[in-house]
This record gives C-alpha cells, sequence and structure tokens, in this order.
C-alpha cells in the first residue's frame, strides 16, 4: 500500500532564509507522480510542484524546487528566500499509477511552517 | 475559468439530518475526487470517480454516506443521517485523467451538533 510519511510537525524559518520540508513515501510502483500542496490559514489546497517518477530533473517552480532522491523514496521541498506569507501548512501527496493507472492522490499528513520577521 | 466550485461554504445541521454537498470540477476534468480534512485523521480520500463512474469508495466511512456523479459537470456528497463526527471540511478535487493539475475547491466547512 501506497504511504506518505512528512516527519516535520511544524517548522520555523527565519525570513529570506530557505527551508526544507521532508516527505518520504513508499511504493511498489514503478510510476508515480509526488506534489506538493500549500494550505494557509485560509484553508483552500494550493498546488505548488509536481514531480514524476520519471524525470531525471528536479522541478523547480519559481522558489520552490523539490529535492527527488528516487532510491531513497525522498521528495523534499526547499522554499527558497522565505516570506511571511509562506506560512502554512504544506502537505505532500503521492499519485499512484504503473498499470493500475487510477490516479489516486493520496497525502501525508502535512508540516506547519512558521516564517519569522 | 472558474475553478472546481464547491457549494455551500459552510454548513450548520443537527445531529440526524441529511447533508449534501455539491460540486462543479472544473469543464474538461474528468477525474473527480472527495476528500475529508480532520485534525485527527489529516486528509483521506473518500471516493473518486473517472468519467462519472465511481473507481474506489473504499475510503466511504460507512453506509451513512453516499457519492453521485450525474454528468461531468456535478457530483454530490450525501451524508444521512448525519453525526456529531462527520464534522470536517470536505474539498472536492479534479484532475484530467488522474495525473498533474489537481485542483482543489475551496472547501465545505461541516458541522454537526
Amino acid at each position: 500500500a501506497q504511504k506518505i510519511t512528512q516527519t516535520q510537525p511544524g517548522m520555523f524559518v527565519q525570513e529570506k532564509e530557505a527551508v526544507t520540508l521532508d516527505c518520504t513515501y513508499d511504493t511498489s510502483d514503478q510510476s508515480y507522480g509526488l506534489f506538493w500542496y500549500k494550505q494557509p490559514s485560509s484553508g483552500e489546497m494550493i498546488f505548488l510542484i509536481y514531480q514524476g517518477s520519471y524525470d531525471e530533473q528536479n522541478a523547480t517552480e519559481g522558489r520552490y524546487s523539490l529535492n527527488f532522491q528516487k532510491a531513497r523514496k525522498s521528495a523534499n521541498l526547499v522554499i527558497s528566500a522565505s516570506q511571511l506569507g509562506d506560512s502554512a501548512m504544506y502537505f505532500c501527496a503521492m499519485r499512484e499509477g504503473g498499470s493500475s493507472n487510477t490516479g489516486k492522490l493520496i497525502f501525508g499528513q502535512g508540516t506547519t511552517l512558521q516564517v519569522k520577521p | 475559468d472558474a475553478g472546481v466550485i464547491q457549494s455551500p461554504r459552510h454548513e450548520v445541521t443537527e445531529m440526524g439530518q441529511e447533508v449534501t454537498l455539491r460540486c462543479k470540477p472544473i469543464s474538461g476534468h474528468n477525474s473527480l475526487f472527495w476528500y475529508r480534512q480532520t485534525m485527527m485523521r489529516g486528509l483521506e480520500l473518500l471516493i473518486y470517480f473517472n468519467n462519472n463512474v465511481p473507481i474506489d469508495d473504499s475510503g466511504m466511512p460507512e453506509d451513512r454516506f453516499s457519492a453521485k456523479m450525474p454528468n461531468a459537470s456535478f457530483s454530490t456528497l450525501k451524508i444521512q443521517p448525519s453525526e456529531p463526527r462527520d464534522s470536517a471540511v470536505y474539498f472536492c478535487a479534479s484532475s484530467f485523467d488522474g495525473y498533474n493539475g489537481y485542483t482543489f475547491g475551496s472547501g465545505t466547512r461541516l458541522t454537526v451538533v
């Protein structure tokens, strides 16, 4: 069964510094996708970044990058130059793929990030 | 593009009452997902549809929960009868073929008293 683990319930970072949010996953599929979502206090789920299991390069989207280490089954999110508006809950998620091709997206428990001024 | 539209945004109901949550996915998306978010259990997938057909409902907690997708532009999640432990935020999300670009609605905050 697929599983997503985020071991950091809460993190603090100083404004303008970089921060890494950890995510490990477990799957027997060869084809899968990894996602990060941001949930601010207002509650909406905001898509940040996606990494496919066959993508050789780490995904980047502006200040967000995904440190994908396939052998370690980790997909850490790196936020560079943190801003006060980055304070939110961050979720790592995995879409199963392979022969089932079901597209089901499962989530980790989330990490709360607080950016200090 | 209006995004995924959920209604109502907030719902307060008494225990035992029927509750219906609604979702309009993004036009052209053929996968639709219902999630429930609580502090204790996080984000749980309840059910998802592909081309209006339920594919996996193993996350539906019990028979009190049912979901339908009568056409490509509308889905409902019904709880009957509702119980206080059903209080949560319910999200609907849609995707093209269950791959990249899962878009979430704003959620419905349900409170059962």
